[in-house]
């Protein structure tokens, strides 16, 4: 597996706003995996997307892969105060190693 | 499904003495992850297993660690002796692999073991 970087590190928004996250990855994937993390509890799979993919949807959330220059972004639209939390991008590919490498993620606050 | 179950949720322990964190991935799943998360390292992984065999422990600090996965149901992670710098939260997550086009590996977290050496 390889490790994405996220960006912002930190983004804070008023609820009802938009919110853009993006990950940054240097090698070719297979599929690029978003999750989130709620204050002092577990990762939580939101989505995934593949490589041959350009865009997904999923209730509130868009996720955009262009493979050309290795980034994906994260769109939360209409944005809640329940949304706060860390959101970690993992790039991975069908081979190799199965675990997931995580970067320092974005922390997102939505101010209510 | 319960989910992936972690017991204990929380350990405070002194330094020198013996932790066990537990695990119970998603019954069916053929992986089992173990990470850990500071503030200073992130989230960072220890050691995974395929059918209950280890497959990568690089992430293994050091000899104190220890991991086992006597059954599909069930691992534990050791520490002997314990440190204040192992502090952090321990986390579990279990997958199932697919094949061909259709492979994916979406990783299903427990809640976490906090624990604090003093």
């Amino acid at each position: 597996s390889q490790q994405g970087e996220e960006d912002p590190q930190a983004l804070s928004i008023q609820e009802g706003e938009n919110a853009t996250m993006n990950c940054s990855y240097k090698t070719s994937i297979n599929n690029l995996q978003w999750y989130r993390q709620n204050s002092g509890r577990g990762l939580v799979h939101l989505i995934l997307i593949r490589s041959n993919e350009r865009e997904k949807h999923s209730g509130r959330l868009r996720v955009t892969l262009d493979t050309s220059k290795k980034s994906s972004s994260l769109l939360i639209t209409a944005s809640r105060a329940a949304d706060t939390a860390s959101y970690f991008c993992a790039p991975t590919s069908d081979t190799g190693r199965r675990a997931l490498t995580f970067g320092s993620g974005t922390r997102l606050q939505v101010q209510p | 499904d319960a989910g992936v179950i972690q017991s204990p949720r929380h350990e405070v322990t002194e330094m020198g003495q013996e932790v066990t964190l537990r695990c119970k991935p998603i019954s069916g799943h053929d992986y089992l992850f173990w990470y850990r998360q500071t503030m200073m390292r992130g989230l960072e992984l220890l050691i995974y297993f395929n059918n209950n065999v280890p497959i990568d422990d690089s992430g293994m600090p050091e000899d104190r660690f220890s991991a086992k996965m006597p059954n599909a149901s069930f691992s534990t992670l050791k520490i002997q002796p314990s440190e204040p710098r192992d502090s952090a939260v321990y986390f579990c997550a279990s997958s199932l692999f697919g094949s061909g086009a259709t492979s994916y590996n979406e990783q299903f977290f427990g809640p976490g073991t906090r624990l604090t050496v003093l």
